[in-house]
């Protein structure tokens, strides 16, 4: 399986700015997840993103608020714009195999964001 | 759509005591289980998994069975450690390439000497 890399691990941001989450997998894959988990909560998926295309995102989410970017398959980014205090948790970046039996999902160690 | 339901916890055990976290899901299709253990300050990683009904997976003394009957797939272990101490996510994903993952809520796992 590939290696996934998150950074920053961690983040302390004020409110009203944006930080970007890269997350670069050692080998090509052809779908990127990003997760969100709020303290306490289990994991939300936030979206979907393939290389050349347009991510796409679940419901409760929005393209103005969580860019994101797939410029190659080895290379994702994530960007939480605006930012407040709500979006304190940790981010993960995924990715699922592509045999039609074996879904197991990967994950990045996260980006643990913390907005004041 | 798919969902995952898990015992709520937190679950409170001594060292060497039997385990079993409840997994049920709702599905359509066959989809593959999964088991997922995050342990204090460290990312998810998969601790099992079963890809079609009875099948058993198992890793470090972890056990969990595919029960379609029951749409089940319940977390089990015979002797727990402190070690064992982290988060628990049951999760589903359908089968074919490239399918997102949905998790249940999590059971935190305390085990005490």
């Amino acid at each position: 399986s590939a290696v996934i890399s998150q950074k920053p691990s961690r983040d302390i941001c004020q409110r009203g700015t944006s930080l970007t989450i890269q997350c670069q997998v050692d080998s090509q894959v052809t779908m990127m997840f990003w997760y969100r988990q709020q303290p306490g909560q289990s994991l939300t998926l936030i979206a979907t993103a393939n290389q050349g295309s347009e991510a796409t995102y679940e419901s409760g989410f929005v393209i103005d608020k969580f860019p994101i970017s797939r410029p190659n398959l080895t290379f994702s980014t994530l960007t939480v714009s605006n930012m407040s205090p709500e979006d304190s948790s940790i981010y993960l970046c995924s990715y699922t195999g592509q045999e039609y039996m074996n879904t197991e999902a990967f994950f990045g160690q996260g980006t643990r964001l913390t907005v004041v | 759509g798919n969902s995952v339901t898990q015992m709520e916890g937190p679950v409170t055990l001594s060292e060497e005591a039997f385990l079993t976290i409840n997994c049920t899901y709702t599905a359509t299709g066959y989809p593959s289980l999964f088991w997922y253990v995050q342990y204090p300050g460290e990312g998810l990683q998969l601790l099992l998994k079963a890809t079609k009904a009875d099948d058993k997976g198992s890793n470090k003394g972890f056990e969990a069975t595919y029960r379609k009957e029951t749409t089940s797939f319940h977390l089990e272990k015979g002797s727990v450690q402190v070690s064992d101490s982290a988060v628990y996510f049951c999760a589903l994903a359908n089968s074919g390439g490239y399918q997102k993952v949905t998790f249940g809520t999590g059971t935190k796992l305390q085990v005490i000497p």
